[in-house]
């Protein structure tokens, strides 16, 4: 299957600094990529929906000043938590949709965003 | 608006017993409906999908759901429990187009006990 590469897997950041997360598509071409946050024993929600070229669509309550997102090409789209503090502190995973109509999304393997 | 409704956030067995993980969903177009496993600090591995073909979908690790319109549910079962099967598991819905975002259930820890 198609596979979805997140970096870093774990990241440990000073409040008020800023933090990049990578999503890459290894094997296929991903028009868009969705960015999800997930609180501890809680579901995954959906922060924002990145196309390629365009401006991301975040979801309600969702800072896009925070929480930049780049899709610069069909493989790579980044999130970057922008002046992180403590409640920010989560997991976030990106998942990718392929091309073509079809209806499966893969996902990366989440990056743990600790702020200290 | 699609949703998800996973009723019991925990649910425990016994190695070897049955598993059922109950999903019902709402949505106001032919869903796609997707079952996922997510092991601690690891990100979701697709068990299965229903995507308008056969209502009973075999999955891997031996799980299989049952897309019953009328109950508007896709419960998800497996006949015996092994050990490795405990994870969380979260039911998912779309409208099946292409670039639209998945709509997660609260998610069930399943435990097995020896």
């Amino acid at each position: 299957g198609a596979v979805v590469s997140q970096h870093p897997s774990r990241v440990i950041c000073k409040s008020g600094t800023s933090v990049k997360i990578e999503c890459r598509s290894l094997d296929f071409q991903a028009t868009t990529m969705f960015w999800y946050r997930q609180f501890p024993k809680q579901s995954l929600m959906l922060m924002a929906t990145s196309n390629e070229g365009s401006k991301a669509t975040y979801e309600q309550g969702v800072e896009k000043d925070k929480f930049l997102i780049n899709h610069a090409s069909l493989t790579l789209s980044t999130l970057t938590v922008t002046s992180a503090h403590p409640e920010d502190s989560s997991f976030y995973i990106c998942s990718a949709s392929v091309t073509g109509g079809r209806t499966e999304a893969f996902f990366g393997q989440g990056t743990r965003l600790t702020v200290v | 608006a699609q949703s998800v409704t996973q009723l019991g956030s925990h649910v425990s067995v016994s190695e070897g017993a049955l598993v059922l993980l109950r999903c019902n969903y709402s949505s106001s177009v032919p869903p796609y409906l997707f079952w996922y496993v997510q092991y601690p600090n690891q990100g979701l591995q697709l068990l299965l999908k229903y995507t308008s073909a056969a209502t009973l979908v075999k999955g891997i690790n031996g799980f299989e759901a049952e897309f019953k319109k009328s109950e508007t549910s896709f419960h998800l079962t497996k006949p015996s429990a092994h050990m490795s099967d405990a994870a969380e598991y979260f039911c998912a819905v779309s409208e099946g187009r292409s670039g639209t975002a998945l709509i997660f259930g609260k998610g069930t820890t399943l435990s097995v006990s020896s």
